[in-house]
């Protein structure tokens, strides 16, 4: 059983660019969560997909957006980038909406 | 949004020591879990503890809800080990704490 997976596993982007980052969940799974993690914090919530719609979002600006798949996979697209998006994209999926949630290997994002 | 206490934030042990992680969290929730950070980023997971107590291996958990705080037990501690351990809280969301850094030398 394959568990969750992102991809890409590492991406370098320039200030201004655009980028959309890939999560398949885990199998049995409906429920596909995306976070941002800094160099030495803990993750942030950045929102959270069911049945193909943004159900909750974190405090994250517009430039953030996101879409579900009827596969339940997913995908976060940030617009106009800054030096201070560079961190570990992490997706969850869980198999009922707020329950036990399992994380992919996370997209390291770095804007130069 | 909820508020996540970890303690401490950094932790050096020698191999065969034992160690209590704290989680203390601002408002009810009903999730908690506990997860181990490894080099490569991925968050494997440790427990899925709202409440209670659980036992896998050398680790234990235990959740007291009602007084909002959550313990992580390692026990004879190993190198791989090392790492950094988060405590998430939540709803269908999850709050996490900044860590608790691990490192076990030989």
């Amino acid at each position: 059983d394959a568990g969750v997976t992102q991809s890409p596993t590492h991406l370098i982007k320039t200030r201004g660019q655009q980028v959309t980052l890939r999560c398949s969940p885990k199998s049995g799974h409906d429920t596909v969560s995306w976070y941002q993690q800094a160099l030495g914090q803990g993750p942030q919530f950045i929102f959270q997909y069911y049945e193909e719609e943004e159900r909750q979002r974190g405090n994250f600006p517009d430039r953030f957006s996101g879409h579900q798949f009827p596969n339940y996979s997913s995908e976060l697209n940030v617009n106009a980038l800054l030096l201070g998006d560079s961190a570990l994209y992490l997706c969850a999926s869980s198999p009922v909406l707020g329950t036990e949630a399992f994380f992919g290997q996370g997209t390291r994002l770095t804007v130069v | 949004g909820i508020q996540v206490e970890q303690s401490p934030p950094d932790l050096i042990l020698q191999e065969g020591a034992n160690s209590t992680l704290r989680c203390n969290f601002s408002d009810s929730v009903n999730n908690l879990q506990w997860f181990h950070q490894n080099p490569w980023g991925q968050l494997i997971n440790l427990f899925y503890i709202p409440s209670g107590t659980k036992q896998n291996g050398r680790l234990s958990a235990t959740t007291v809800a009602t007084e909002r705080y959550s313990l992580l037990y390692i026990s004879s501690s190993q190198t791989t080990d090392s790492g950094v351990y988060f405590c998430a809280v939540g709803g269908n969301q999850f709050y996490f704490g900044t860590g608790t850094s691990l490192t076990v030398i030989p």
